[in-house]
């Protein structure tokens, strides 16, 4: 099983470009998370779906739009990039009976 | 959620236990601990959790007060690869989001 798998792994963007971050799990699982992590800081939840065709706000989704393709992937989309959009972002995945995350390696997203 | 207090960082020597604290004076009877490590920029690991009783797996023990203001993460011998930033989360099991704070940078010497 390769668990949470993450693409693409770096992104140089250009403020106004934009791009989805794609994000797949292999778990069966039913809830699927996006969350940023800026340097020196925890991670904070951008979207949620707690099982296939919903999703949710988190913490800071302003920027950010995401589909739940299918019970595998949840896709991330920054329509017009900005530079404070410059992050790590991770996906993660749970049974959504409990909150044990299992995340996948991140994608560092650049935005000049 | 109830907010978590942790250390900003700890030193530990390797080969002995590693115990992390965490205050979570506010937590209410549903709400879990849960505590994670993120090493090096990589994705966060789950590593354990629990409500109210001691739990032990293979990778750490939590030792939760009676009250359930505080806990404590116990790495048993620690070594050079438990390098990490250690979080400690609360959660209630009615909801679908995880809370993070800063954590504890925890460094394992030789």
């Amino acid at each position: 099983n390769a668990g949470v798998t993450q693409t693409p792994k770096f992104q140089v963007l250009k403020t106004g470009q934009s791009m989805t971050l794609q994000c797949a799990q292999d778990m069966n699982h039913n809830s699927m998370y996006w969350y940023r992590q800026d340097p020196g800081m925890g991670l904070r939840l951008i979207y949620y779906s707690a099982s296939e065709g919903t999703t949710d706000k988190g913490e800071v989704p302003n920027g950010y739009n995401v589909s739940r393709l299918n019970k595998r992937e949840f896709s991330l989309r920054l329509e017009s990039a900005a530079p404070s959009q410059t992050s790590v972002y991770f996906c993660a995945s749970s049974p959504g009976t409990e909150f044990r995350e299992y995340f996948g390696p991140g994608t560092r997203l650049t935005v000049t | 959620d109830a907010k978590t207090t942790q250390p900003p960082s700890m030193d530990c020597a390797e080969g002995r236990a590693a115990n992390l604290p965490c205050n979570h004076s506010t937590i209410s009877g549903n709400e879990y601990v849960y505590w994670y490590r993120q090493i090096h920029s990589q994705g966060p690991q789950y590593i354990i959790h629990g409500l109210k009783n001691n739990e032990t797996n293979e990778m750490a023990s939590l030792i939760i007060t009676e009250d359930r203001k505080s806990s404590t993460l116990i790495l048993p011998h620690a070594t050079l690869r438990d390098t990490a930033v250690y979080y400690c989360i609360v959660v209630m099991d009615s909801n679908y989001q995880l809370i993070w704070g800063a954590g504890t940078k925890l460094i394992i010497k030789p």
